[in-house]
């Protein structure tokens, strides 16, 4: 098991422009959450989707918006880019189910917006 | 809201000596709380949670609530034990983490 995989690794977007950033949970997680890391701080929780639907949902705005497939795997799209979105753009899977709900991280996309 | 707080940017401490990294939190429930570490160049994991009340790398941490604290200690720090460290704080199982903001071990030789 890869364990939680993300894609792309690296993008450059300018402002104004729209991103997707894709996700593939650890085999048997049914929960994707995605967070934004920004440079010399701690992850930010976006949102969180569960049989294919938005749970929970940070402070962040409309343009941040997400989906879940039947699959498990999930996508984080941004519209309007601006350029305070440039952050590292963290993925996590667990398992509803599980009680230990333990959240397993992937290696993140750098996203940076000019 | 909740709120997690990780007073030092930065800690330094020499290979053997103790290190202890502070996490403060605010939140009226009874919050799990977390330990999250993320080695040079690899994706964040998690080191230990409070409610398994274990050792893991030698690190400990006792959930204080009347300090609203989470502190993490190790009696002998390792080089290997470099890295970054999160606080992270979640209202029940399935819910959202909120993290701190990090604080980075050097451990010198």
């Amino acid at each position: 098991d890869a364990g939680v995989t993300q894609s792309p690794t690296h993008l450059i977007k300018t402002r104004g422009q729209q991103v997707t950033l894709r996700c593939s949970p650890k085999s048997g997680h049914d929960t994707v959450s995605w967070y934004q890391q920004a440079l010399g701080q701690g992850p930010q929780f976006i949102f969180q989707y569960y049989e294919e639907e938005e749970r929970q949902r940070g402070n962040f705005p409309d343009r941040f918006s997400g989906h879940q497939f039947p699959n498990y795997s999930s996508e984080l799209n941004v519209n309007a880019l601006l350029l305070g979105d440039s952050a590292l753009y963290l993925c996590a899977s667990s398992a509803y189910r599980d009680g230990a709900d333990t959240q397993y991280f992937g290696p993140g996309t750098r996203l940076t917006v000019l | 809201a909740q709120r997690v707080t990780q007073p030092e940017k930065l800690l330094s401490v020499f290979k053997g000596a103790p290190v202890e990294l502070k996490c403060n939190y605010s939140y009226s429930g009874s919050p799990e709380l977390f330990w999250y570490v993320q080695y040079s160049r690899q994706r964040l994991q998690l080191l230990l949670r409070h409610i398994s009340r274990e050792s893991i790398k030698g690190f400990t941490a006792d959930l204080n609530k009347g300090e609203t604290s989470f502190h993490l200690k190790k009696p002998f720090a390792q080089e290997e034990d470099s890295a970054m460290y999160y606080c992270a704080l979640r209202k029940a199982a399935g819910n959202k983490l909120t993290f701190g903001g990090g604080t980075r071990v050097l451990v010198k030789p």
